[in-house]
């Protein structure tokens, strides 16, 4: 079946740290791969993706290349903020199944 | 406008109860989900809608029914509440890009 696998929480950084969050997945076919982000007391609102192999999703500062032959999803940002601090949520899709599978998320701490 | 809403957005409820969370999306996508967010933040997918018809059903109690009168509509009812139901509900629409989600409905039950 289909999973995402990411590293737990919580990453604590200090502001202006680079960061990596790391993502695996288990998928049939060609899935397509995204990040969420979280931030407290709110909704769930999309960061980055990518459809296919050896894409590069890029949003805020944030990054994500699609690894096929490692099947990984891993997200960085070279400096973070503390605005930056919440809980990323990586996923994928596979389209035939029009179901979104998500990792269990990992919370990001940033200190000034 | 909001692309996906969801009310109510707080809902407190005593156990044995039943509510209903609405949801509405104005992006004319043909499906909707509803989602469930535990107190880990785990998400896990619960129904699926394709134009009013139910394509996922993911093994969720018969407390829980999902009723889509419309594409644009779908709304989650909870009979005989209980306390593990507490939660946060998403509801989203997706097309082929991609998924938009609600802001999300926490359900308290006492």
């Amino acid at each position: 079946g289909n999973s995402v696998t990411q590293m737990e929480g919580p990453v604590t950084l200090s502001e202006e740290a680079f960061l990596t969050i790391n993502c695996t997945y288990t998928a049939t076919g060609y899935p397509s791969l995204f990040w969420y982000v979280q931030y407290p007391g709110e909704g769930l609102q999309l960061l980055l993706k990518a459809t296919k192999a050896d894409d590069k999703g890029s949003n805020k500062g944030f990054e994500a290349t699609y690894r096929k032959e490692t099947t990984s999803f891993h997200l960085e940002k070279g400096s973070v903020q503390v605005s930056d601090s919440a809980v990323y949520f990586c996923a994928l899709l596979n389209t035939g199944f029009q179901k979104l599978v998500f990792g269990t998320g990992t919370r990001l701490l940033v200190s000034p | 406008d909001t692309a996906v809403s969801q009310t109510p957005k707080y809902l407190v409820t005593q156990m044995g109860n039943d509510k209903s969370i609405k949801c509405e999306q104005n992006l004319g996508h043909d499906t909707m989900y509803w989602y469930k967010q535990d107190s880990k933040k785990f998400l896990k997918i619960m129904f699926s809608y394709n134009n009013k018809e139910l394509i996922i059903n993911e093994t969720v109690p018969n407390r829980f029914s999902p009723k889509s009168p419309d594409k644009a509509h779908l709304n989650l009812h909870i009979n005989s509440l209980e306390l593990g139901d507490s939660a946060v509900y998403f509801c989203a629409s997706s097309d082929r890009v991609g998924y938009t989600f609600g802001s999300g409905t926490r359900l308290t039950v006492v």
